[in-house]
Order: structure tokens, then C-alpha cells, then sequence
């Protein structure tokens, strides 16, 4: 069983709207992360949370610790954000980090 | 802003041969990482490196896998005997404490 869900899989969106992405994790973390994967390859950490909210520009990143799901939303989407975004766990403190499949997402101008 | 850089971008190499994968971590980084991701796979995880000595390895990493941080800077990855499977994008990473992971740019391998 994987220790890290995501949903949706894919998903398409029109440029302006409100895009949430979610996830599910089996086991007890020190720390989550959502990270972006562009076409080119390159992996950009987002954000990490060990607890409650986080904000920065159009992305904002929620954790639930109780219920072990965690959500990335992005407000007015726009083409640029289309990418893979990757939800990835690490048990303790600087392990490794063990990567959810991605959510593919395409946002049409 | 620092950044986590690799070397080369893509390599091709033949079946067999030895290849060596190149990281520069960021500088004041204490922990060092290997990922490798095949095509239309999710990021799995390889290796974890602390205080000069290996921290964590994973089943994929076997004997034909080593680590090395030769000379404080950089941050290798020897594959001793390519096999057709190992062909993925291979990413390093770092961290210091109290932050995310930063992950460089990947490098593209190809076994023929």
C-alpha cells in the first residue's frame, strides 16, 4: 500500500479558477511537503508543514494532523501553474522524504 | 539565492559501464540525498548521506550503487555496472536544519 495518496490523478482547469489538490498519508510524519515538478523535470520545493496553514502568493497549503490529509489550493489558477504537484512525507526530522504519485495539472487560458 | 546544481544535465552511456553522477550541494548544508525517478514514475528514494557516512539506503540501493563526498564540496553517485533499468532522471538534494529540501535540477540518464 502506498504510504502517500493524492487526488485527483490529473486535472484540468480553466485560467481563473480555484484548484484544490488533495492528500492522504498512512503513517505518523515529522513534516509534509508539497513540492512542483515542470515538463523540464526540475523539482521545487513549495512548501513544508508540520502543522496548520501556510500562504504564499496564489498557494495556499493546509494540514490536518488528526485525520493525516493534507490540501494545496491555488486561487485565480493560471496557465504558468500547470505542472506535476507532488505531496511528499517524511516521518522524522531531515529523513528522507517519500513522494506521493503527483497530481498533473493543466490549467486552458 | 543558492541553489543545489548537477552535472552533467543528461548522460548516455552503454550497458555495463560505470557512471558517475555529479552534486553540488548547497554550502552550509549537513544533509545530502539521492531521488531517481524512471519515466512516468513517482520520485522514489535512494540514499541519505550525514556527517561523511550513509544515513538510509533503499532496497534499490545495492552494491552497484555508492556515494561519496570526495572533497567536502561535491556530492557523487557511482552506478559500478549500468544496467538497462537504471535509465531515470536522478535527483540530488540537501538540507540544513529546520528547512525544506532543496533539489537540484536532476540528471537525465539514458543506458543503452
Amino acid at each position: 500500500k502506498n504510504e502517500v495518496e493524492q487526488s485527483p490523478q490529473n486535472l484540468t482547469a480553466q485560467e481563473g479558477e480555484f484548484i484544490t489538490i488533495n492528500c492522504s498519508y498512512s503513517v505518523g510524519i515529522s513534516a509534509l511537503h508539497w513540492l512542483q515538478q515542470h515538463p523540464g523535470g526540475g523539482i521545487v520545493s513549495l512548501f513544508m508543514l508540520s502543522s496548520g496553514k501556510k500562504k504564499h502568493g496564489r498557494l495556499i497549503a493546509t494540514i490536518n494532523i488528526q485525520e493525516k490529509h493534507s490540501s494545496l489550493h491555488i486561487t485565480a489558477s493560471h496557465p504558468r501553474d500547470s505542472a506535476v504537484y507532488i505531496c511528499a512525507v517524511e516521518k522524522t526530522s531531515y529523513d528522507k522524504v517519500i513522494f506521493g504519485p503527483g497530481t498533473s495539472l493543466s490549467v486552458i487560458p | 539565492e543558492p541553489e543545489v546544481t548537477q552535472t552533467p544535465s543528461h548522460q548516455v552511456t552503454q550497458m555495463g559501464q560505470e557512471v558517475i553522477l555529479r552534486c553540488v550541494p548547497i554550502s552550509n548544508h549537513l544533509y545530502f540525498y539521492w531521488y531517481r525517478q524512471i519515466l512516468g514514475q513517482k520520485v522514489e528514494f535512494l540514499v541519505s548521506f550525514y556527517n561523511n557516512e550513509i544515513s538510509e539506503k533503499s532496497e534499490i540501493f545495492d552494491d552497484q550503487f555508492s556515494v561519496e563526498r570526495p572533497d567536502g564540496s561535491n556530492f557523487t553517485l557511482k552506478i559500478r555496472s549500468t544496467k538497462l533499468e537504471d535509465s531515470a532522471m536522478y535527483f540530488c538534494a540537501s538540507r540544513t536544519t529546520g528547512v525544506e529540501q532543496f533539489f537540484g535540477p536532476g540528471t537525465r540518464l539514458t543506458v543503452l
